[in-house]
């Protein structure tokens, strides 16, 4: 099992540009994560899923969108790159619910 | 308030001592509680979940909860270098989500 995989690992982007951040899971949980971490602080959640077509906003959803087409890819796409997008961002999973979260490995991304 | 408050640290700790750490959560009604560690650079990884009052013992690991007063510690026994680490401690918080605080920074020193 690979668990949750992310891609890219690090990406720059210019302010006004567009990307999607991938995540994927082959342990076939239903619930799954995406939050962003700045430096210094804790994990803040900006969407989640609890199974396929399911979506929901978490603290921070602004800026940001996710669709849940299948169980194994829950990618979160960004519009219009603003320096405050600036952060690690991870994926995460669970099989039973939001307590035991498996975690992918992040993305670092710079807004310039 | 802060719904998970912890306090940031860095806490040092010698070789071979007990680390604490501590946690409080300001919903009364919370029933689960986590700790994950997070080495620098890395994501973070579920150690220990704790539901119950009292301590919960894992290895070197011990969780304590105390819902009257609306905490939850970790504590760390013979503390090695390798638990040299960020600490996040989580509450489930309402609709299914995970709320953590900021994390406690623990260098543990040969």
């Amino acid at each position: 099992n690979a668990g949750v995989t992310q891609t890219p690992k690090f990406r720059i982007l210019k302010i006004g540009q567009s990307m999607t951040l991938q995540c994927t899971q082959d342990m076939n949980h239903n619930y799954m994560y995406w939050y962003r971490q700045d430096p210094g602080m804790g994990l803040k959640l900006i969407y989640y899923s609890v199974g396929a077509g399911i979506t929901d906003k978490g603290e921070v959803p602004n800026g940001y969108n996710v669709s849940r087409s299948t169980t194994e890819d829950f990618p979160l796409r960004l519009e219009l790159a603003a320096p405050s997008q600036t952060s690690v961002y991870f994926c995460a999973s669970s099989s039973s619910g939001p307590g035991e979260q498996y975690f992918g490995p992040g993305t670092r991304l710079t807004v310039t | 308030q802060k719904e998970v408050e912890q306090n940031s640290g860095p806490l040092s700790v010698p070789e071979g001592a007990i680390a604490s750490l501590n946690c409080t959560y300001s919903d009364r009604g919370s029933q689960s509680f986590f700790w994950y560690r997070q080495y620098s650079g890395k994501s973070p990884e579920l150690i220990m979940s704790i539901y119950s009052n009292g301590d919960k013992e894992d290895g070197r690991f011990t969780a304590q909860l105390n819902k009257a007063s609306q905490y939850v510690s970790l504590l760390i026994r013979d503390s090695q270098p390798s638990d040299s680490a960020t600490y996040l401690c989580a509450v489930i918080g309402g609709a299914q989500k995970l709320v953590f605080g900021q994390g406690t920074r623990l260098t543990i020193n040969p």
